[in-house]
Order: structure tokens, then C-alpha cells, then sequence
């Protein structure tokens, strides 16, 4: 079947403009995770989420990251105004359940570049 | 906070030869998960292996393995018979039983498989 999917697969925006990624889950996933690579901060978590809700948003860098999932499937993370140091690769990724039991499997990313 | 610590930046192996990459974590949590992920240059995260905590057996996948060793909190993989297509980054996660799948990352080891 199909794995995880992301759009774009990569961005570059201007600093101050906003941005929207796309992830699409691995069919009945009922969790979602984002999360970013950078080169100062490693590998990150951002969000996560369990059908449609978001549980934890601890990883949220600032209020200008949010993150929606609608129809249990597909997710959107925006990130308004972008920065500099918002330059990353954020990564996908879904499982079963959320829980530590269950696998999860990643999307290819979407490389953002801001200048 | 958990957090896991990868203390190789690079290693480099030659091809059909062992090599075992360090990871070390920190928790109080009782019931976790550890994982070994892999990725390559096409920035596909893939999971290599993974160790329940509560199992004292270490996990094995083909030419990976594992050496867990829990009271010291090490959780060490080795690649036996490397191949060129070993050459990746490798990251160290975890997640603990009541962290609803959240992995948290270690700095990652970029391994150099040569012919």
C-alpha cells in the first residue's frame, strides 16, 4: 500500500510569508506526528495526533506554528510569518495508535527553506 | 525529560566488515520503547530494529542486532557484514510507555560504508 506523503517536497519562501505543509497519512493511522530536522537542533518534536484531536503540542516552537488534522486523515502544518531559523526539513509520520507499541512510518519530508 | 545521546558524529566501516554504533539514554520510566532508524540521503526515515524494555532478550533483524543493556541505559546496534547500502545517518530514539509515541532522538551517527 501506499506509504506516508508530503507536499511539497521542498519550499523556499521569503522571511515573513506563510506556509502550509501537507501530510498524508498511511490509511487507517489513527496517530500523526510532525517533526523537524534541523542542523542546530537535531531531530524535534513537534505535534502529534490521535484522530482529529492534538493532545500534545508541547514541541511547538512558537505561536506561530500550528497544526490542524481533519477527517482523521490529513494534516496541515502552518507556519505564519516564517523566520530564518525556521530552515528545516519537517517530517511526517504516522501509526496505528499512539503508543509506543505501534511503528511509526515516516514520510519523505519537506525541505523549507526561508530567505 | 528523557534524553538520548549518540557520542559518534561519524563512523566508517569497510564493506562485509561489523560495526557498532553507541547510544545511551536517560529515563525513569519503567516501560519504553527503544528504536534504531535509519536514513539515507533520500531523507526517508526507515526503522532499522527495535527493544521493548520489559524484554531481557536483545532484538535482532537479520545483520542488525542490538546490545541492551538496560541498567546501564545502552543501547548500542551492530551491522554485521556491512553493505554500501549501510551507508546512512542512524538515529537513536526513544519513547517511554506514557509518552503516547512521541520519540525523542539522539544527534545521530552518519556511517560511511566503504568498498
Amino acid at each position: 500500500g501506499a506509504g506516508v506523503s508530503q507536499s511539497p517536497s521542498n519550499k523556499v519562501t521569503e522571511k515573513g510569508k506563510d506556509v502550509e505543509l501537507r501530510c498524508d497519512p498511511i490509511s487507517g493511522h489513527t496517530a500523526l506526528y510532525w517533526y523537524r530536522q534541523s542542523l542546530g537542533q537535531g531531530l524535534e518534536f513537534l505535534i502529534y495526533f490521535q484522530g482529529n484531536s492534538a493532545p500534545d503540542k508541547s514541541g511547538l516552537p512558537s505561536d506561530r506554528f500550528s497544526a490542524e488534522r481533519t477527517g482523521g486523515s490529513v494534516s496541515t502544518l502552518t507556519i505564519q510569518r516564517t523566520q530564518q531559523e525556521d530552515s528545516a526539513v519537517y517530517l511526517c509520520a504516522s501509526s496505528l495508535r499512539a503508543a509506543g507499541a505501534y511503528e511509526q512510518y515516516f514520510g519523505p519530508g519537506t525541505r523549507l527553506t526561508v530567505t | 525529560a528523557q534524553t538520548v545521546t549518540q557520542s559518534q558524529p561519524e563512523m566508517s566501516v569497510q564493506e562485509a566488515e561489523t560495526v557498532t554504533l553507541s547510544c545511551t539514554y536517560d529515563t525513569s520510566e519503567s516501560n519504553y520503547y527503544l528504536f534504531w532508524y535509519k536514513q539515507p540521503p533520500s531523507r526517508q526515515m526507515i526503522l532499522v530494529i527495535r527493544q521493548e524494555a520489559y524484554k531481557q532478550q536483545n532484538a535482532t533483524e537479520n545483520r542488525f542486532s542490538v546490545n541492551f543493556q538496560k541498567a546501564a541505559k545502552s543501547f548500542s546496534l551492530k551491522i554485521s557484514d556491512s553493505q554500501l547500502g549501510d551507508t546512512a545517518m542512524y538515529f537513536c530514539a526513544f519513547t517511554g510507555g506514557t509518552s503516547y509515541g512521541k520519540l525523542t532522538f539522539g544527534q545521530g551517527t552518519i556511517l560511511t560504508v566503504h568498498p
